[in-house]
């Protein structure tokens, strides 16, 4: 089955850039989605179809996929991104879908 | 407004069989290519997804738990049900359902969750 792999924590100090990346075999041959999730929330989808955002979510989140690596950006990092974040495929060879491992991303 | 939410027991003995059950409103399950799916999340660990039905009565599961689970739809009642047969304390978690995307692969919106906890 399709693996995606993702860093466990990633630290960014306010107003900086974080990147969170997501690895799977030719990912990049795969449209690649993105989910915020906060304590004690369900996830929301930040970015679909590899660099889309859905309506209200800030330009600072931005999303790229190539290779074997898709990313998700967030720019002007602040307090309010602090949270997990999840990458999102679906498998076509299978009709599976999967998920990545999760990143948690701490504002310093 | 797409809203959906998950509702059924929150606990569970080993062994029983879990039936949630997911009420949606804002879309139709008989609409070209909707569907909904169901995700769980154990305490403190990663997404990982379960099933799915779509429109057209097609179902999809994970092939990890393919021999344990069923879904099904009542679209009268805006409604989809999962079960998870043979309970184990593994399964212990939180389980969504979401709404997948007309135009592609992705879940938006997702319901609140349900705390599931297997335990004798």
């Amino acid at each position: 089955s399709y693996v995606l792999t993702q860093p466990p924590s990633v630290s960014v100090a306010p107003g900086k850039t974080a990147r969170i990346t997501c690895g799977g075999n030719d990912i990049g041959s795969k449209r690649v989605h993105w989910y915020q999730q906060k304590p004690g929330q369900a996830p929301v989808l930040v970015i679909y179809s590899d660099s889309d955002r859905p309506s209200g979510i800030p330009e600072r989140f931005s999303g790229s996929n190539s290779g074997n690596t898709a990313t998700l950006t967030i720019s002007r990092v602040a307090a309010g991104d602090e949270a997990d974040y999840y990458c999102q495929v679906w498998d076509s060879s299978s009709g599976a879908y999967v998920f990545g491992t999760g990143t948690k991303a701490t504002v310093l | 407004q797409i809203t959906l939410k998950e509702s059924g027991p929150t606990l569970v003995q080993p062994t029983q069989t879990l039936t949630l059950t997911c009420t949606f409103s804002g879309f139709s399950l008989i609409a070209s290519g909707v569907g909904v799916g169901w995700i769980r999340q154990p305490p403190g660990k990663a997404l990982e997804w379960l099933a799915i039905i779509y429109w057209d009565d097609d179902e999809r599961y994970s092939p990890s738990l393919k021999n344990r689970l069923t879904i099904t739809k009542d679209t009268s009642k805006n409604q989809v049900v999962l079960t998870l047969t043979n309970m184990d304390p593994v399964d212990t978690g939180t389980y969504y359902c979401a709404h997948k995307a007309v135009r592609g692969n992705w879940f938006d919106p997702w319901g609140q969750g349900t705390l599931v906890t297997v335990s004798s």
